[in-house]
This record gives structure tokens, C-alpha cells and sequence, in this order.
């Protein structure tokens, strides 16, 4: 079945800082693959895709994700974080067994310090 | 404006008492979905439906029910089998499209059962 793995729990940056999330998937074929993020207590936004092209692909706020099939990865990053982006994020795969289905990663929390 | 709409925000019952979260969607979506988050596991997929007076179960179904008489609402009951049902629960919906993984979210209900 495929699955998707997010290692870190919960991640604390300095504002200015880099960012880079991990994202790890298991599935044979190209996967399509979403990073989305939620606010506390709020729903979830969709920041970047990924369906085909181009393996690094650009999303809202200033946020970028790299495709890698070798390594079944899709990490999200960001040059520079502002005390905005404390939030929860979350990856997807598209669930390939119909229903336009996404199973999701557990999530990782990111803590911003000023 | 286009959106998913649930309410109430904040829900409380006591225990032993079923109750229906509501979820209703203005972007013509014909599928929707219903998903619970607990801290820590990321989104648990319960019911989803792809078009009118149909419905699946998704991976956590037992103690659920829910209906779709009409294409805009996909109305959630946590019902008294449900035997953990404090949780935070999220409707979303998407186009049917041969693969089309995007999926749009509300901004959620928590419900506490006491």
C-alpha cells in the first residue's frame, strides 16, 4: 500500500532562517504529490504540486518543493521563514487505487523563533 | 466567494449522544470527502463520496454515518459506537477528473464529547 512518511515530528527554525521539511513516499509509478498547510485550529491550504515536468516546482508564500524519484522524496523548502510560517504541514500522495483519493503524512509541526 | 462552509466551528455533546457535523460546498465539486485529525496522525480518511446518493468508507468508517442527498452537502454523524469521537474533523471537496488528486478543504469543526 502506498504510504507517506514525514520523519520530523516537530521542527524549530529561527525567523530568517532556511527551511527544509521532509518528505518521503513509497509508490511504483510517478506519484502526484501535495504539501499543504494547515494554521492552528483552521483548515488546510494547498501551498504546492506536483503531477509531471519539471521536478522542482514553485508554490504560494514563497515556498518551493524538489521532486526526487531516486530517493522517493518531496521536501519543501524555503530561503528565508517569517514568524507567519508556524504552522502544521502536511504532505500527500494521490491514492493511485481510484476515487481521487490522497492518503497523507502525519504531519510536521514548525515552531518559528523571532 | 467559492468555499467549503462547516459549522458549528466548536461542538459539544455527552457521551452516549449522536451527532451531525455539517459540511456544504459552493465550488460544484461533485466529490467530498470526510477526514478526522487527532494530534500527531496526521488525516484519517472516513467517508468520501464522488457523486450524489453515493458514498464509500474510508479507512476509520465504524461509528460514522453520513449521506449525500444533494451535491453541495455531505453531512457527517458521529454516532453513540463511535467510541473515541473527540477529535478535529474536516470536510473537503474535489473534481471528478481522471487524475485529479487536489482536493479543497473547509475550516473544520472540533468536536468534545464529554
Amino acid at each position: 500500500a502506498q504510504s507517506v512518511t514525514q520523519p520530523d515530528i516537530h521542527i524549530t527554525v529561527s525567523e530568517g532562517a532556511s527551511l527544509e521539511l521532509r518528505c518521503n513516499y513509497s509508490y511504483g509509478a510517478t506519484p502526484y504529490l501535495f504539501w499543504y498547510v494547515q494554521s492552528p485550529g483552521q483548515g488546510l491550504q494547498l501551498l504546492l504540486k506536483y503531477f509531471s515536468g519539471d521536478t522542482l516546482v514553485q508554490g504560494i508564500k514563497g515556498f518551493e518543493a524538489e521532486f526526487k524519484r531516486s530517493q522517493s522524496s518531496f521536501n519543501l523548502r524555503k530561503p528565508s521563514v517569517h514568524w507567519s510560517d508556524a504552522a502544521e504541514y502536511f504532505c500527500a500522495v494521490g491514492d493511485p487505487g481510484g476515487y481521487n483519493k490522497l492518503i497523507f503524512g502525519a504531519g510536521t509541526r514548525l515552531a518559528v523563533h523571532p | 466567494d467559492g468555499g467549503i462552509t462547516q459549522s458549528p466551528k466548536y461542538l459539544f455533546r455527552k457521551e452516549g449522544q449522536n451527532v451531525t457535523l455539517s459540511c456544504e460546498q459552493n465550488l460544484n465539486h461533485d466529490a467530498m470527502y470526510w477526514y478526522r485529525q487527532d494530534p500527531g496522525q496526521g488525516l484519517r480518511l472516513i467517508y468520501y463520496s464522488q457523486i450524489v446518493n453515493d458514498f464509500q468508507k474510508g479507512d476509520i468508517a465504524e461509528g460514522y454515518s453520513v449521506s449525500r442527498e444533494k451535491k453541495e452537502s455531505f453531512p457527517l454523524t458521529v454516532t453513540s459506537a463511535q467510541k473515541n469521537p473527540t477529535a478535529f474533523y474536516l470536510c473537503a471537496s474535489s473534481i471528478v477528473l481522471a487524475g485529479n488528486y487536489e482536493q479543497y478543504f473547509g475550516p473544520g469543526t472540533r468536536l468534545t464529547v464529554t
